[in-house]
């Protein structure tokens, strides 16, 4: 069956305190995987699509990385503004028609000043 | 500026009541998804469409109905079938469908749904 689980479920950090954050999946054949940043009681935003292992993708203070079994957010000196929920998504390539992605339970960071 | 709307923000359903979430993008996307979000579990796929006037069940469709009758709008009814359906609703739509690249979903803000 195929899967994503994020790890830490929750992390917490003091500002300028660099860390990364997990994704694991369970998917052959992967279309694609994308990460997405969540305030509370606000829709997903869209941040990183990887394709390939070895990929990786940056945007100010996040960088993106691709193996072929997970994938790391890493979070380089983070500012309180940080804070939110980081979900992880995979498309499989049962789904590659319909575009269906299967997520992970998310990781709750906080970044404290 | 191009985006997806949701509304209501709120919205409080009575026990035997069916309540439609509006769900509208001006991205010219084809495909749209409705997602339910509870705390502690990762999005699950209710209903999504790729093509005005075709749509097919997702994972947890029981309780819930849509309509794709124009490409900007895929409306949401939660009927009373539904038996819990307390939760943060969440519409995304996509760009393409079927091809490498161009596979990132965009969300709405959500509507969080109450039954009182």
């Amino acid at each position: 069956e195929d899967q994503v689980t994020q790890s830490p479920e929750a992390l917490r950090l003091q500002e300028g305190e660099s860390s990364s954050l997990n994704c694991s999946y369970t998917v052959s054949g992967l279309r694609g995987l994308f990460w997405y940043r969540q305030d509370p009681g606000k829709g997903p935003e869209f941040l990183f699509t990887l394709y390939s292992a070895g990929e990786e993708k940056e945007k100010e203070r996040l960088k993106a990385t691709l193996t072929k079994k997970e994938s790391f957010l890493h979070i380089t000196a983070p500012k309180p503004e940080d804070s939110a929920t980081y979900l992880c998504a995979v498309q499989a390539p049962s789904s590659s028609n319909t575009g269906k992605l299967i997520f992970g339970q998310g990781t709750t960071l906080q970044v404290k000043p | 500026d191009g985006g997806i709307t949701q509304s209501p923000k709120y919205l409080f359903r009575k026990e035997g009541q069916n309540v439609t979430l509006s769900c509208e993008q001006n991205l010219n996307h084809d495909a749209m998804y409705w997602y339910r979000q509870d705390p502690g579990q990762g999005l699950r796929l209710i209903y999504y469409s790729q093509i005005v006037n075709d749509f097919q069940k997702g994972d947890i469709a029981e309780g819930y109905s849509v309509s794709r009758e124009k490409k900007e709008s895929f409306p949401l009814t939660v009927t009373s079938a539904q038996k819990n359906p307390t939760a943060f609703y969440l519409c995304a739509s996509k760009r393409t469908s079927g091809r490498l690249g161009g596979n990132e979903q965009f969300f709405g803000p959500g509507t969080r749904l109450t039954v009182l």
